[in-house]
Parts: structure tokens; sequence; C-alpha cells
């Protein structure tokens, strides 16, 4: 078990370019998560997959991010004609569904995004 | 929609000494779960500790511990013999404990322990 991992870690792009982040889950867990932390704040949910379904989007995620999870393992996070707004941290975490309250949320170590 | 509430920017304490740091949250829900975690500068958020709404018996996790008061909808975290690794920001999180099970957390307090 190596944990969540996150690729890139960091990522500058200029605006209006696309980026693609990538996370990795811990192997056998079937929910990945995918949350944005701004300077300050506290992460906040963007969307969440059980294997390879994406059951629920925040309102957060405007129609320029898309995720997927094919064959339910790793995820991408992509963002198109990236803004200003959209520098943050973005956090991936997995659980496994059906713990119950031992369900617990492991997290990545985040990819840091700054949209120049 | 939950919120979840820490009063509390930023917090100093001198080493070896004890901290408790504040959480509030609003829901209409019954049962659900709370959770401390940390977040370490420049290192990813692990759990420190969490409780069931149900449970009265307050969670305990060596140093840390809760004061859970369900009616006053106020989860705190107390640290005892604080140590310098203890350095983070703890972010207090809510979670339903059906659909989608996503953590809705609170804005953060920044602790320092001092040597």
């Amino acid at each position: 078990d190596t944990g969540v991992s996150q690729d890139p870690r960091h990522k500058i792009t200029k605006r209006g370019q696309n980026v693609t982040f990538r996370c990795d889950p811990i192997s056998e867990h079937n929910r990945l998560y995918w949350y944005r932390q701004t300077l300050g704040q506290g992460p906040e949910f963007l969307t969440y997959f059980q294997n390879e379904a994406q059951l629920e989007k925040s309102r957060l995620l405007s129609d320029r991010f898309s995720a997927e999870r094919p064959k339910g393992s790793f995820s991408t996070l992509e963002i198109q004609r990236t803004e200003q707004g959209d520098s943050a941290m973005y956090l991936c975490a997995s659980s496994l569904a059906g713990a119950g309250f031992q369900e617990t949320q492991y997290f990545g170590p985040g990819t840091r995004l700054l949209v120049l | 929609a939950q919120t979840v509430t820490q009063s509390q920017p930023e917090m100093s304490v001198q080493e070896a000494e004890t901290v408790t740091l504040s959480c509030t949250y609003d829901t209409s829900e019954s049962n659900y779960y709370l959770f401390w975690y940390k977040q370490p500068p420049s290192r990813q958020m692990i759990l420190v500790i969490r409780q069931e709404a149900y449970k009265q018996q307050n969670a305990t996790e060596n140093r840390f511990s809760v004061n859970f008061q369900k009616a006053a909808k106020s989860f705190s975290l107390k640290i005892s013999d604080s140590q310098l690794g203890d350095t983070a920001m703890y972010f207090c999180a809510f979670m339903r404990p059906w659909g989608a099970q996503k953590l809705v957390f609170g804005q953060g307090t920044r602790l320092t322990i001092n040597p």
C-alpha cells in the first residue's frame, strides 16, 4: 500500500491552456474523490466516483472541468481554457465503500495549479 | 446544506502545553460523522480523529481527544502534551453516512507549537 499519489505535484500554465491531473488511489479502494483547496480555506468537494461511475458533481465543477475514472482505477481531472480563478490545490482522496464508519478518506499530496 | 465553522484562524502554544481547537457545525441530520484532519506544511492531509454522532462517548486517540456536544453542535479537539510535530493546519469536517459521503470542511485553524 503506497497511499494515494497525484501527478504532477505542481503545474504552472497560461490562461486559456488546458491542463490534466492524474490521481492513483489506494489499490483496493473503490471510491475516489476530487476536492479543490484555495489558499487559506478548507477543501471543497468537486466530484466523486464509485468504481468507474461518476455519481455526483458539485456546482463548483463548471463545464470546463471534466473528470474520468476509466476501469475504476486511476482518475484524471481536466480543466479546459484555464482561468486565473482556477489557481488552487487540487486534492484527490480515496476510500473503501461499505466499510461503514471505518470508511476513511485517504488524501494524496495534491496538485498545485497556478494560472498566469 | 451542512456548514462547518472554525472560529480560530490561528493559535500558538508552547511545547508540552494543552491546546483546544474549536469547531461548530450546522445540520438537520440526526446521524453523521465528524472528523479532525491535520495538514502539515507542504504535506498531505491525514486523519487525526473521528466521531460518530450517535455515540455519546468522546473519541480519543493517544494525545488527541474530542469534546462532542451534539445539542450545541460543537466538536472541539484537545491536544495534550503538544509536540513540535503537531504544527499544522487543522480542519474540522462533517460527513453524512449516506450518499456521496463527501467531506464538508471548515476554514481551518493554523496551529503553531513553539519550542
